[in-house]
């Protein structure tokens, strides 16, 4: 069975380094970890992925990811934080050997302070 | 760019009304999916498809049905709504190796 895990909420100072953690269940063996986010009008906008057959953490702007595989755990780093980047964050597993949906967590709310 | 379109945007209807809300892709993918998100929940797969005539049931399908029509159109129907469907529904579409693409989602209230 499917499932994904975040914190429920986190907080940080501007200029931050912020670590939103995601842990996951799956017996597959090929899949995509997606992280997203959420304005505050309640649009998702999509981040960055990780496959799982990569071993090298993906990097996309100031967002990049610290992936653990064998711990299935994901971590979003987000460099540099700024009041802005406040909001909710999802993260997904896409199992990518069957027909299964993506799954989404609950969501961590971050609140970025100036 | 890829798109997905969902209407209505926002819906107010009575508790036994029946509701429909729509779903169109133009990304040429083959799955499609209905979430509804919900405080402390996060997003819940309701139904999803991987092609036209396909059907999937998720994880929260009590009282809701839908349709895959084409390729592009995937319908979500209520036709008993009741107050605990008060929630925000997305679309979404995805291949199986790509992003998952999100419409803007439709704000349903049921009184």
């Amino acid at each position: 069975a499917q499932r994904v895990t975040q914190v429920q909420s986190t907080g940080s100072s501007q200029w931050g380094e912020v670590t939103l953690d995601c842990s996951y269940e799956t017996s597959e063996y090929s899949y995509l970890i997606l992280w997203y986010r959420q304005l505050f009008s309640g649009e998702m906008v999509f981040l960055i992925y990780q496959p799982s057959f990569d071993t090298q953490n993906q990097r996309s702007g100031h967002y990049s990811v610290v992936f653990q595989k064998s711990f299935k755990s994901i971590s979003l780093v987000i460099s540099a934080s700024q009041p802005e980047d406040s909001g909710t964050y999802f993260c997904a597993l896409s199992e990518l050997t069957n027909n299964n949906a993506p799954r989404f967590g609950a969501g961590t709310k971050l609140s970025v302070k100036p | 760019e890829a798109a997905v379109t969902q209407s209505p945007r926002n819906k107010v209807t009575v508790t036994g009304g029946n509701v429909t809300l729509s779903c169109r892709q133009t990304n040429s993918h083959n799955y499609m999916y209905w979430y509804r998100q919900d405080t402390g929940h996060g997003l819940r797969l309701i139904h999803y498809s991987y092609g036209a005539g396909n059907l999937q049931i998720g994880d929260v399908p009590d009282g809701y049905k839908a349709t895959r029509t084409t390729q592009e159109d995937f319908f979500l129907l209520l036709e008993l709504a009741s107050p605990s469907q008060t929630s925000l529904y997305f679309c979404a579409s995805s291949d199986r190796d790509t992003e998952v693409f999100f419409g803007k989602g439709t704000r349903l209230t049921v009184v």
